[in-house]
C-alpha cells in the first residue's frame, strides 16, 4: 500500500514570497490533516479535513495560510506571505476517520524561509 | 488545552532496556500514541493507549495510566537503529469530529555501542 505522498520535499524561498504544498493521503483515508514541526519541536496540528470538509483549522494562522481539499482527496496548504518563523517541516497525515484511528504521516516539505 | 512533557534526551546502551517518559494534562483524554521519529524522516506510528495498562507490541511496550496523566515507552533489547526521537502524543475529545494530536517536543533517544 502506498504511503502518503508530498511534494515538495525541500523549498527555499525569501520572506514575503508564497509558497505551496501538495498531499496525497493514503487511498481511501478520508481524514487528512497538515501539522507544522519547528526544529526541535513536536509536530503543531494545523488544520484537519474530513472528506473535503474543514474539521478544525483553530491553530492555522489564517491571515497567511490557507489550505483546501476540493475532492476529498489531494490538498494543497499554501502560505502567503512568508515570514521567517514559518521555517519549519510541513508534515501530511491522513487517517481512515473515526474510532481509534492512526494517523500516518508522509516524509514532510522542508521549508526555509530567508 | 493539553501539556505534555518528556525528557529532551537520553542516553542508552545497545541491547540494554529504556524507559522513555511522559506526562499530560488534559481536560478530555481520547488516546496517546508514540511516535518514532528518525532524523529528517517523518514520525512513524508505535503504539497507541486508551484504557489505563500495558500494550507489547515486540520489542516495545506502552503503559499508560489515566488517573496520573502518565505514560511510559518501555524499548527492549536496544540496537543502534533505535537512536531517534521518541514523540508522546495526546488525542482529546472534541466536538465535531475534531480529532489532531497535540505532541510532545519528543525524546532523542542515543544508544552507545
Amino acid at each position: 500500500e502506498a504511503g502518503v505522498a508530498q511534494s515538495p520535499r525541500y523549498k527555499i524561498i525569501e520572506k514575503r514570497q508564497s509558497v505551496a504544498f501538495w498531499c496525497n493521503p493514503i487511498s481511501g483515508h478520508a481524514t487528512l490533516y497538515w501539522y507544522q514541526q519547528i526544529l526541535g519541536q513536536g509536530p503543531k496540528l494545523l488544520i484537519q479535513f474530513q472528506n473535503n470538509g474543514v474539521v478544525d483549522d483553530s491553530q492555522l494562522p489564517k491571515d497567511r495560510f490557507s489550505a483546501e481539499r476540493l475532492k476529498g482527496v489531494d490538498s494543497t496548504l499554501k502560505i502567503q506571505p512568508a515570514k521567517l518563523e514559518d521555517s519549519a517541516v510541513y508534515l501530511c497525515a491522513s487517517s481512515l476517520g473515526g474510532g481509534i484511528d492512526t494517523q500516518y504521516f508522509g516524509p514532510g516539505t522542508r521549508l526555509t524561509v530567508l | 488545552g493539553q501539556n505534555i512533557d518528556q525528557p529532551t534526551e537520553m542516553t542508552a546502551t545497545e541491547g540494554a532496556i529504556v524507559q522513555i517518559n511522559c506526562t499530560y494534562q488534559t481536560s478530555g483524554f481520547n488516546g496517546l500514541f508514540w511516535y518514532q521519529q528518525h532524523a529528517g524522516e517523518a514520525p512513524t506510528f508505535l503504539s497507541y493507549n486508551v484504557l489505563d495498562g500495558l500494550e507489547e507490541k515486540g520489542r516495545f511496550s506502552s503503559f499508560l495510566s489515566r488517573s496520573k496523566g502518565y505514560s511510559y515507552l518501555l524499548l527492549k533489547e536496544l540496537q543502534m537503529k533505535d537512536s531517534a526521537s521518541y514523540l508522546c502524543a495526546v488525542r482529546e475529545y472534541s466536538g465535531g469530529g475534531a480529532d489532531g494530536l497535540t505532541f510532545g517536543k519528543g525524546t532523542h533517544l542515543i544508544i552507545q555501542p
